[in-house]
């Protein structure tokens, strides 16, 4: 079985800092993971995914996130966060890469301070 | 543009009556999926559908429907039978089954009065 905890429901950053999101898994075989985002009132849009491979993981907008076995984490970062980055952030994790059992954790909501 | 369509944006409904939300893709996927949306939550997975005319149950599928009788189109009602279905709704699709990266509408907020 998988789930997905991601710690803080929500995070405020100011303009220009680092933003650090944490995820962290459980699954019983070698993981997929996926972070996604959602702003106000739309669906959400894929930022990056992990299946294999390179265990950092660059995805759209200047985030990326880290695969990390040996403390089932995979959290996302940012270097400088822009006011465009508020938005809710969801964790994800498939045993087999399948959206059918693809579970998503409960989100974090990004505030970004001018 | 190619993308999914949900209609409507907004719904108010009485207790008691049925509602069909609509979900139209033109990205030639095969899989289509329903999830729910309720805060502090995430997301749960209602129905998915991995090609046309063949459906299955997700994690909260009681209270609701689908039908798949095109591959560009994915309806989900919302019963009677719901016990509480005030949520944001959000359809998505992939490309198969077996691919983690769904394509999402903009979602259906259904308001029952």
């Amino acid at each position: 079985a998988q789930s997905v905890t991601q710690l803080g429901s929500h995070v405020s950053v100011s303009e220009g800092a680092l933003v650090l999101l944490r995820c962290n898994y459980s699954s019983s075989v070698p993981p997929y993971l996926f972070w996604y985002v959602q702003y106000p009132n739309q669906g959400l849009q894929l930022l990056l995914k992990y299946t294999t491979g390179a265990t950092l993981v660059k995805g759209i907008n200047g985030f990326e996130a880290e695969f990390k076995k040996s403390e089932t984490s995979f959290h996302l970062t940012k270097p400088s966060a822009h006011m465009s980055d508020a938005a809710e952030y969801f964790c994800a994790v498939s045993s087999s890469g399948g959206a059918n059992n693809l579970f998503f954790g409960t989100g974090t909501r990004l505030t970004v301070i001018p | 543009d190619g993308g999914i369509t949900q209609s409507p944006k907004y719904l108010f409904r009485k207790e008691g009556q049925n509602v069909t939300l609509s979900c139209e893709q033109n990205l030639n996927h095969d899989a289509m999926y329903w999830y729910r949306q309720d805060p502090g939550q995430g997301l749960r997975l209602i129905y998915y559908s991995q090609i046309v005319n063949d459906f299955q149950k997700g994690d909260i599928a009681e209270g609701y429907s689908v039908s798949r009788e095109k591959k560009e189109s994915f309806p989900l009602t919302v019963t009677s039978a719901q016990k509480n279905p005030t949520a944001f709704y959000l359809c998505a699709s992939s490309m198969a089954s077996d691919a983690g990266e769904l394509f999402f509408g903009e979602g259906s907020r259904l308001t029952v009065l």
